[in-house]
């Protein structure tokens, strides 16, 4: 079964702080994905990536950057966080792009921009 | 503007009973559609899922309706138990998209009484 680590678990940080977000999977998987989760929207792609180095915009980019260091290795990057941004982040990783294939996703990072 | 629908956002059901969720989307090109299931503290994982080929997709005791021509599906979940309890995702992608962009529906939250 894929093995997807987030980490922190949850982070507090003020208006204006940087925050970076780290997920881990260890299942050689070539895709990850960044999602946040709100009530009222469900899920929603913020970045993904099909290798190391490369970086694909999802669906709300803005406010958001994100690395693909390693095919392990997939980190989220606020550099100038907002209240709006307080959310829960959820890393996903899948085999291959496209078809029918099953995101394994993380168990989330709870994440408080006072 | 939400692509994919889900309603209702919450269903509380008795033990035994049948719950009934219901889900539309907006895209004719979507062909894919899996169900997540999310439960508190956890990552969602994918439950079933089907082809816009078939109407109908069983496994145990969980089975998906689809209707191509009005664009809507629903998840049926049988016999209910107090540990269906959790959040299910609708999601939709187009299977020669790349990257397997799901894109997830607003969820429905399902308790289910003993």
């Amino acid at each position: 079964e894929a093995a997807v680590t987030q980490s922190p678990r949850n982070k507090v940080t003020v208006t204006g702080g940087n925050v970076t977000l780290s997920c881990r999977q260890t299942n050689s998987h070539n895709y990850m994905y960044w999602y946040r989760q709100d009530t009222g929207h469900g899920l929603r792609l913020i970045h993904y990536s099909y290798g190391a180095g490369n970086l694909q915009i999802g669906d709300v980019p803005d406010g958001y950057k994100a690395t693909r260091t390693t095919q392990e290795d997939f980190f989220l990057l606020l550099e100038l966080a907002s209240p709006s941004q307080t959310s829960l982040y959820f890393c996903a990783s899948s085999d291959v792009g496209g078809g029918q294939n099953t995101l394994y996703f993380g168990a989330g990072t709870r994440l408080s921009v006072l | 503007q939400q692509q994919v629908r889900q309603s209702p956002q919450s269903l509380t059901v008795w033990e035994g009973e049948t719950a009934i969720l219901n889900c539309s989307y907006e895209n004719s090109a979507f062909d894919y559609f899996p169900w997540y299931q999310q439960f508190p503290g956890e990552g969602p994982a994918l439950l079933i899922s089907i082809l816009s080929v078939s109407d109908k997709k069983e496994d145990g005791r969980f089975t998906i309706f689809f209707n191509k021509r009005e664009k809507k599906l629903s998840l049926h979940i049988a016999d209910s138990q107090p540990g269906d309890s959790a959040t299910y995702f609708c999601a939709a992608s187009m299977t020669n998209s790349a990257g397997n962009k799901l894109t997830f529906g607003i969820g429905t939250r399902v308790l289910v009484r003993p």
